[in-house]
């Protein structure tokens, strides 16, 4: 079954400090992965999302994030972290399994907080 | 706007009474979806929709019913709440095809409380 993780529970940095909110996966063939944000009292908000092509991906507000499929990873970043960013950043994982395609699976979530 | 939109957003309630959160979307998607969240467990999918009148369980469908008469409507019923079910709720949407596929579109939630 596919499933992804993400093992920090809050990542602390500087306003204007490069950010990363790691995230690993386990996939049966090739992934398909999405980066969502919620910020406080609001629904997720997709992101990106990586399906095929170039291992870097341009998102949203000026996040991206790289696909590794060696270390079977999706880390999220952004070159210079504003405070606006604090929020909670999930990965998600489309679930192939049998006709449940539109399936995400999400990780637990990572709390990302910008000190001014 | 395009926007998916539950209600209510707040809810309390007591053990054992039959409540309903509606969801509708006006982007026209064929499917539909349930998620509960809870502290340290991310998203948990209920149930969802891939178009009118076809519904299926998600992960976590016990004790939740849903149905889908329209293509913008899925509401959430809980027949006899209980305590457990205390918890922040998302509908989502998304298009079944094309270059948008599979980026689901979220409410704001509604966050239930069963005592």
């Amino acid at each position: 079954a596919q499933s992804v993780a993400q093992p920090e529970d809050q990542v602390n940095v500087a306003e204007g400090n490069p950010l990363t909110v790691k995230c690993t996966y386990s996939v049966s063939g090739n992934p398909y992965l999405f980066w969502y944000v919620q910020y406080p009292n609001r629904g997720l908000q997709f992101l990106l999302k990586y399906i095929t092509g170039d291992n870097l991906v341009k998102g949203s507000y000026g996040f991206e994030a790289e696909f590794n499929k060696s270390q079977t990873s999706f880390h999220l970043k952004k070159p210079s972290a504003l405070v606006s960013d604090s929020a909670l950043y999930f990965c998600a994982v489309r679930d192939i399994d049998g006709d449940s395609s539109y399936k995400l699976i999400f990780g637990s979530g990572t709390r990302l907080l910008v000190r001014p | 706007e395009a926007q998916v939109t539950q209600n209510p957003r707040y809810l309390i309630t007591v053990t054992g009474k039959k409540l309903t959160v509606t969801c509708s979307q006006n982007m026209n998607h064929e499917y539909m979806s349930w998620y509960r969240q809870d502290p340290g467990l991310g998203l948990r999918q209920i149930y969802y929709s891939m178009n009118v009148e076809v519904t299926d369980k998600g992960d976590v469908p016990e004790g939740y019913k849903v149905s889908r008469k329209e293509k913008r409507n899925f509401p959430l019923i809980l027949e006899s709440p209980s305590p457990n079910q205390t918890s922040l709720y998302f509908c989502a949407s998304s298009l079944n095809k094309g270059i948008k596929k599979n980026i689901q579109y979220f409410g704001a939630g509604t966050r239930l409380s069963v005592l």
